[in-house]
């Protein structure tokens, strides 16, 4: 099945700790996203990359990192500095840039205590 | 800043009746698209339906479609016989271009809507 996994569904940290959240697609993308969800923000964009080793800031990417090392993954490591970090966070794949149609994984619930 | 706009943040709905949600948007380009994303108690987003800029014609499928109002940067969806399963966080979405071959996805801020038996 062609898809887009992310992993853990819930994920609990320590303040202070650096956490990675995982996103694999078998969907040939080119382009991958992260977005974070809070009660009544909609989706923002956090990072995003159209090809591998490449990938730009988001409209919210402070305290957050990425890396773009496959075409099939996207990481995106939560670290101390971001000061807010408990959120649902969506990873998506589009076939390009273009983004004509974006694809969602199930997302992750991160709770810091 | 280019926005995506959605000024209602809950409605609700009888079964088998109809309901639009709004959604207005801001952008200089001349050709993009417009989606409308589901996103039910499971949390999975679920592409509702797409329309291209370039095209004239409104997108339908089957109970959904959409008033595409490309003068007005409006893009309302509009729900025929309403179901239970339709109730969601319902999102619009425009793919900005954020400079040179970037795109952005960009997402309003949603609104609930309630399907009532």
């Amino acid at each position: 099945d062609g898809g887009i996994t992310q992993s853990p569904k819930y994920l609990f940290r320590k303040e202070g700790q650096n956490v990675t959240l995982s996103c694999e697609q078998n969907l040939n993308h080119d382009a991958m996203y992260w977005y974070r969800q809070d009660p009544g923000q909609g989706l923002r964009l956090i990072y995003y990359s159209q090809i591998v080793n490449d990938f730009q800031k988001g409209d919210i990417a402070e305290g957050y990192s990425v890396s773009r090392e496959k075409k099939e993954s996207f990481p995106l490591t939560v670290t101390s500095a971001q000061k807010n970090p408990t959120a649902f966070y969506l990873c998506a794949s589009s076939i390009d840039g273009r983004v004509t149609e974006a694809f969602f994984g199930q997302g992750t619930r991160l709770t810091v205590v | 800043a280019q926005t995506v706009t959605q000024s209602q943040p809950e409605m609700s709905v009888q079964e088998a009746e109809t309901v639009t949600l709004s959604c207005t948007y801001d952008t200089s380009e001349n050709n993009y698209y417009l989606f409308w994303y589901k996103q039910p108690p499971s949390r999975q987003m679920i592409l509702v339906i797409r329309q291209e800029a370039y095209k004239q014609q409104n997108a339908t499928e089957n109970r959904f479609s959409v008033n595409f109002q490309k003068a007005a940067k409006s893009f309302s969806l509009k729900i025929s016989d309403s179901q239970l399963g339709d109730t969601a966080m319902y999102f619009c979405a425009d793919n900005f271009n954020s400079g040179g071959s970037n795109y952005k996805l960009t997402f309003g801020k949603g609104t609930l809507l309630t399907v009532n038996p």
